[in-house]
């Protein structure tokens, strides 16, 4: 299985601050398509998880253009600019490469 | 407007099986989605358990593959999990979504339901 790695576990942030999130894959997830198998999902409290990015940087609908999500073959990042007290809760990264599809551990984003 | 939502027991023994159940509305399920099951123990982090296309056609983590089984009602817009021979382990939230390969991700998701495996 691919083993997803996400670093900070824990992500105080001030109001109006930028955040960035890494997710670390164990093999690469750039297909020879060109597209990168990499997803990334917030869990907000008492909620289930919600989709902010796939395909590595594509916003989901409706998703503010304060969230960006960039990265090459196995290293990837999430952007948060300008967080708000929405944006509380834990950030998953996910690969979609191949079966069994695995997820990071989850990054927990706090206000200061 | 896709909704997924799930429904089952929210206790099941150990040793028995776990049965749970995602009604689907605001699409047909027999359009060209996977159909997904994925789980949370609680305060941990998220474990993809399985999916099944409309014809039915199965994929299953192969650390629960000898225990799990996915199917489809098309008649009643829904699909199934079901998981067998359950210990403590297999308490967690257990969340139906749908998974298109267009964009390849997760992009709808039920409710999700606690299910408890306790004597």
């Amino acid at each position: 299985d691919i083993v997803m790695t996400q670093s900070p576990l824990s992500l105080p942030v001030t109001p109006g601050e930028s955040a960035s999130i890494s997710c670390r894959s164990s093999q690469s997830l750039l297909h020879s398509n060109g597209n990168k198998y990499l997803d990334w999902f917030l869990q907000k409290p008492g909620q289930s998880p919600q989709l902010l990015i796939y395909l590595g940087s594509n916003r989901a609908s409706g998703v503010p253009d304060r969230f960006s999500g960039s990265g090459s073959g196995t290293e990837f990042t999430l952007k948060i600019s300008r967080v708000e007290a929405e944006d509380v809760g834990v950030y998953y990264c996910m690969h979609a490469l191949e079966t069994p599809y695995t997820f990071g551990q989850g990054t927990n984003l706090e206000i200061k | 407007q896709v909704q997924l939502q799930e429904s089952g027991p929210g206790l099941v023994k150990p040793s028995g099986t776990l049965s749970l159940t995602c009604v689907v509305s605001g699409v047909s399920i027999s359009t060209s989605h996977w159909w997904t099951w994925v789980r949370q123990p609680p305060g941990k982090g998220l474990e993809w358990i399985g999916e099944i296309f409309p014809g039915g056609t199965t994929n299953y983590n192969p650390s629960l593959k000898s225990r799990v089984t996915i199917s489809v009602d098309k008649s009643k817009n829904q699909f199934s999990l079901k998981l067998n021979s359950v210990t403590a382990a297999d308490t967690a939230v257990y969340y139906c979504a749908r998974w298109t390969t267009l964009t390849a991700t997760l992009d709808y998701w039920g409710q999700g339901t606690l299910v408890t495996v306790s004597a």
